[in-house]
């Protein structure tokens, strides 16, 4: 199947700073990714839908101006977790849409954001 | 609205024994259903999926799915658990209406524990 890399891994950062997070297609386009995020042993919770060349949609209750996300190309999307705080520790998935009938979807192996 | 339920938080089973991973699901048109697998600290991994057809899905790792309308159920079902089945496992959802979207709607997950 298509990969998608996702990095960091993991990343720890004081708070106040700002963390960027790179989710890539590697073999195919996505004109479409998502970012979710995770809290330990739930389910995944969508923050928003990026679309390249255009705006994200984000979904009810998402900051965003606290979670911006650029989809410049298409094969690369990014989250920035902006003058991050505790609470904003998180593990963060991006997922891209391959575009097939079915509309494949490839995730990312996720990165654990830890906010000191 | 689109909605999935997996109505058990945890399963425990014995290696050896069939498993049972149970989840139904409500959707507004016919759906396509999906099964992901996530191991600690991991993005997730494709299991298997429905489309059309037959309503038993063969996929990955010895995984299968019975898709089953009039229950509006999609249970995961193995034959023979591993150790390392252990993990998290989800169902997920998308109606064929955002087929190009892409956007999946996650049940809350099920920790699948397999016993030596």
């Amino acid at each position: 199947g298509a990969v998608v890399s996702q990095h960091p891994s993991r990343v720890i950062c004081k708070s106040g700073t700002s963390v960027k997070i790179e989710c890539r297609s590697l073999d195919f386009q996505a004109t479409t990714m998502f970012w979710y995020r995770q809290f330990p042993k739930q389910s995944l919770m969508l923050m928003a839908t990026s679309n390249e060349g255009s705006k994200a949609t984000y979904e009810q209750g998402v900051e965003k101006d606290k979670f911006l996300i650029n989809h410049a190309s298409l094969t690369l999307s990014t989250l920035t977790v902006t003058s991050a705080h505790p609470e904003d520790s998180s593990f963060y998935i991006c997922s891209a849409l391959e575009r097939t009938e079915t509309g494949e979807l490839f995730f990312g192996e996720g990165s654990r954001l830890t906010v000191l | 609205a689109q909605s999935v339920a997996q109505p058990e938080d945890q399963v425990n089973v014995a290696e050896g024994n069939p498993l049972t991973v149970k989840c139904t699901y409500s959707v507004s048109g016919n759906p396509y259903l999906f099964w992901y697998v996530q191991y600690p600290n991991r993005g997730l991994q494709f299991l298997l999926k429905y489309i059309t057809g037959d309503n038993l899905v063969k996929g990955s790792y010895g995984f299968e799915a019975e898709f089953n309308k009039s229950q509006t159920s999609f249970h995961l079902k193995k034959p023979s658990a591993l150790v390392s089945d252990s993990a998290l496992y989800f169902c997920a959802v998308r109606d064929r209406s955002s087929s190009n979207t892409g956007k999946l709607i996650f049940g809350q997950g099920t920790t699948l524990q397999v016993k030596p």
